[in-house]
């Protein structure tokens, strides 16, 4: 059964300040991995998706890296701002969308 | 272009008391989906529909049933609420003809169970 953790559970970081949120999983016959953003009271707004057979995506200042030898995936957030203030949840889909586990996301504060 | 839109966004609800989640999509995907989101557990799948007229069980799919009533509309029903359904609901929506295909969500219901 796929396994996705998401660490830390929670970041505090200073404006403008470079970060990297993990997301890891168990088993690399992966789909593709989504990265996802959830504002408090809001549903997922979907951020990068990266397929299986590539190793990387840029939107803006986000970037996200997969390495599904290491069953690994980061989301890089440049210059982050008050507004990049969110949950951050990775999903993994096995063999298609009825298969998607998720994970619990990385609780992010940027402190003006 | 309103993408996934779910109704209502919160309910409270009596248990043994029943109700109906209401979905719809105006993006002409295929496939639909239900979830529920509880703390520290993730979002877990309860039921999905591949498409207009096929339905099946998720993850946790015990409680509730489904129904498909077209390509747009996608619906979640409670027959007989318990406290372990206090959740939030999300329903999702996409194409899932390749690799390629993005999930989009609603914006959930907050329900509780009492």
């Amino acid at each position: 059964k796929q396994e996705v953790t998401q660490i830390p559970a929670a970041l505090s970081v200073p404006e403008g300040e470079n970060l990297v949120l993990n997301c890891s999983f168990t088993d690399s016959a992966i789909y593709n991995l989504q990265w996802f953003r959830q504002d408090p009271g809001k549903g997922l707004t979907s951020l990068l998706l990266i397929q299986s057979s590539q190793r990387e995506q840029t939107s803006g200042r986000l970037n996200a890296s997969l390495d599904k030898s290491s069953g690994r995936s980061t989301l890089y957030i440049a210059a982050s701002q008050p507004g990049d203030s969110a949950t951050y949840l990775c999903a993994v889909p096995s063999g298609g969308y009825q298969k998607v586990t998720f994970g619990t996301g990385t609780k992010l504060q940027v402190i003006p | 272009n309103a993408g996934v839109t779910q109704t209502p966004k919160f309910q409270v609800l009596k248990t043994g008391q029943s109700m109906t989640l209401q979905c719809a999509q105006d993006m002409n995907h295929n496939s639909m989906y239900w979830y529920r989101q509880d703390p520290g557990m993730g979002l877990r799948l309860i039921y999905y529909s591949a498409s207009e007229g096929t339905t099946d069980k998720g993850e946790v799919p015990n409680g509730y049933n489904v129904s498909r009533l077209n390509k747009r509309e996608f619906s979640l029903r409670l027959e007989s609420a318990a406290p372990s359904q206090t959740s939030v609901y999300f329903c999702a929506s996409n194409h899932d003809r390749g690799s390629n295909e993005k999930l989009f969500f609603g914006s959930g219901t907050q329900l509780s169970v009492l």
